[in-house]
């Protein structure tokens, strides 16, 4: 079956870059058709789009955050990491990565279970 | 950049009532779009894909219909377990609606 979670720190300052792994079984990054995203949902509002991988490398970034994430996959860790500069008190939020595949229409059918993410000094 | 925006807000139901949420785009989404079920604490769940499939193991009370602008969830008759937030989510990026909360009246 298909299993996601994230890991990370905690806590991070204001101005550090969080960097967080996703890591996954019961799929293959490498299988065509397949992606991983990651959504943040800070706390009691509303969830947030962050990035998407593709199995082909392609890469798609929340307009609005585009210029201070990153994305990346390791294909034989089975592995997703999302960089996150300059972070702020506002991103506290709790972080989820996903499975997402054409099949169900780039929906998000499997979720990991989300590692809450608090900015502060 | 596509706006999603969901009505109403709040929808308060009794058990085996009707539950209709609306979600609607600022621009054509064609049929991409997808809804999903949040409970306290959890991870959302995905309910539907491409404006009306169901996902895996979704009950047939769920059911998703619309296309361009205009979407609607309906959920036929309320389950003590549906009560939750819905969210509504298109790809083109991936955004999310702001959510409606179904709660017992």
């Amino acid at each position: 079956q298909i299993t996601l979670k994230e890991s990370g720190p905690t806590l991070v300052k204001p101005t550090q870059t969080l960097t967080l792994t996703c890591t996954f079984s019961g799929f293959s990054l490498s299988t065509s058709g397949v992606g991983v995203g990651w959504i943040r949902q800070p706390p009691g509002k509303a969830l947030e789009w962050l990035a998407l991988i593709y199995w082909d490398d392609d890469k798609r970034y929340s307009p609005s955050l585009k210029s201070r994430l990153t994305i990346t996959k390791d294909t034989s860790k089975n592995q997703v990491v999302l960089t996150m500069t300059n972070m702020d008190p506002v991103d506290t939020a709790t972080y989820y990565c996903a499975h997402s595949s054409a099949g169900i229409g780039w929906g998000f059918d499997y979720w990991g279970q989300g590692t809450l993410v608090t900015v502060s000094s | 950049e596509i706006v999603l925006t969901q009505s109403p807000a709040t929808l308060s139901l009794s058990p085996g009532e009707r539950a209709t949420l609306s979600c609607r785009a600022s621009q054509s989404v064609s049929s991409y779009l997808a809804w999903y079920q949040q409970k306290p604490g959890q991870a959302p769940r995905l309910l539907i894909y491409d404006a009306s499939n169901r996902a895996t193991g979704i009950p047939a009370r769920f059911s998703g219909s619309g296309s361009g602008t205009d979407f609607t969830l309906t959920i036929s008759s309320l389950e003590p377990e549906d009560f939750a937030v819905y969210y509504c989510q298109q790809r083109s990026p991936f955004t999310f609606g702001p959510g409606t909360k179904v709660d017992i009246k």
